[in-house]
């Protein structure tokens, strides 16, 4: 089964300053895909960032980048310039092909300050 | 963008009572799934629904619990008679084809069981 572990429950970053969330992931399958998910107090379910593991360059989009580790099975997230309205709970996501769902980690608050 | 729809976006049930929860997943999607999240606790699993047949299910997906495509667009989540711990948000998910690692997620309906 796969499990993923997110073992800060939150965070605090000043604004436009960078943050990284930690999360790490155990499976015992070679192919799968690894998510960011942001969930603001509205409690919708937003993409952030993917990455394929057969992928070796690490995912960016905009402010957004991944640090994936394959080896280490280590998957953080890098929010740059940050902003009052990443302000959010986010949560990582691992899916393989063979079963297509999504499990998730415990989630972080991550809470930027003015 | 394409989006899932959810309704109700909030719904009120008394204990023993049946509620349905209703979807519709993006016109060209193959790949239906409902997960739960209690409040501030991670988004689970419950069932992935594939060419009209559940492909997989939790152990928290039991026998109260049932999910239907009924007409060809809406895709469904009953309860049969609920439970005090059913009380979550319920997130529907669409995803394109097998080849697509995209899951789309709705906005969610906050159940509510007294």
């Amino acid at each position: 089964a796969q499990t993923v572990t997110q073992s800060q429950p939150e965070m605090s970053v000043q604004e436009a300053e960078t943050v990284t969330l930690s999360c790490t992931y155990d499976t015992s399958e070679s192919n799968y895909y690894l998510f960011w998910y942001k969930q603001p107090p509205s409690r919708q379910m937003i993409l952030v960032i993917r990455q394929e593991a057969y992928k070796q360059q690490n995912a960016t989009e905009n402010r957004f980048s991944v640090n994936f580790q394959k080896a280490a099975k280590s998957f953080s997230l890098k929010i740059s310039d940050s902003q009052l309205g990443d302000t959010a709970m986010y949560f990582c996501a691992f899916m393989t092909g063979a079963n297509s769902k999504l499990t998730f980690g415990k989630g972080i608050t991550l809470s930027v300050r003015p | 963008e394409p989006e899932v729809t959810q309704t109700p976006s909030h719904q009120v049930t008394q204990m023993g009572q049946e509620v349905i929860l209703r979807c519709v997943p993006i016109s060209n999607h193959l790949y239906f799934y409902w997960y739960r999240q209690i409040l501030g606790q991670k988004v689970e699993f419950l069932v992935s629904f594939y060419n009209n047949e559940i492909s997989e299910k939790s152990e928290i997906f039991d026998d109260q619990f049932s999910v239907e495509r009924p007409d060809g667009s809406n895709f469904t989540l009953k309860i049969r008679s609920t439970k005090l711990e059913d009380s979550a948000m319920y997130f529907c998910a669409s995803r394109r084809d097998r080849g697509s690692e995209k899951l789309f997620f709705g906005s969610g309906t906050q159940l509510s069981v007294l």
